[in-house]
């Protein structure tokens, strides 16, 4: 069936460096990508969305590039800040049905 | 425009015991989840439902757990009896339409349940 990937957390880095979050997935058509976010004590929110091949997301410094020759979605931010400290979910939308993966914690240290 | 609202925002009940569980979607949203997200775990789709008819019940324990939306705005999500298992977040989205592609789903804060 359809399923996301994640790279394991967490991740831990310092103020203003680079993130990359790995994501891949497995799906039988073409489905939509999603990136949500979900802070301490909040609920999930969608950060950024891309519907077809070479499509490229983007919100609040982040993006990810939709690449179905490597089946990935990998989420990318040139300068983390303290604030981004999150738990972060790819996510895929085929049909009616919206398949997370596991999830990846983010600390960003001062 | 206000979210999705969700009640009681905590409950800690003893196995066995029954529980339920509120959501009022955003407005005008035809489309509401139910997900179980367990503590490490990405949310798991339970039961969609289309303005007050179920599309997709598939991952939904029906021996224990049952769901309604009357009148096609607020929904109840209700487990009976609990088991320890049970124990998890329990998410609440909707949005305007379920079939396309870009479409945005809206999640409300969530209820944690423990089950002792």
């Amino acid at each position: 069936g359809d399923s996301v990937t994640q790279m394991e957390g967490p991740v831990t880095l310092s103020e203003e460096a680079f993130l990359t979050i790995n994501c891949t997935y497995t799906a039988t058509g073409y489905p939509s990508l999603f990136w949500y976010v979900q802070y301490p004590g909040e609920g999930l929110q969608l950060l950024l969305k891309a519907t077809k091949a070479d499509d490229k997301g983007s919100n609040k410094g982040f993006e990810a590039t939709y690449r179905k020759e490597t089946t990935s979605f990998h989420l990318e931010k040139g300068s983390v800040q303290v604030s981004d400290s999150a738990v972060y979910f790819c996510a895929l939308k085929y049909g009616n049905k919206l398949v997370f993966g596991a999830g990846t914690i983010l600390r960003v240290k001062s | 425009e206000a979210g999705v609202a969700q009640s009681p925002r905590y409950k800690i009940i003893e196995k066995r015991q029954s529980v339920a569980f509120w959501c009022n979607p955003i407005s005008g949203h035809a489309t509401l989840y139910w997900y179980q997200q367990i503590l490490g775990q990405g949310p798991k789709l339970l039961i969609q439902f289309q303005n007050n008819g179920v599309v997709d019940d598939s991952q939904l324990p029906k021996d224990r757990f049952s769901a309604e939306r009357l009148k096609g705005v607020d929904s109840t999500l209700k487990i009976q009896p609990a088991k320890l298992e049970d124990s998890a977040v329990y998410l609440c989205a909707s949005s305007f339409i379920r079939s396309e592609r870009s479409d945005t789903q809206y999640f409300g804060p969530g209820t944690r349940l423990t089950v002792l």
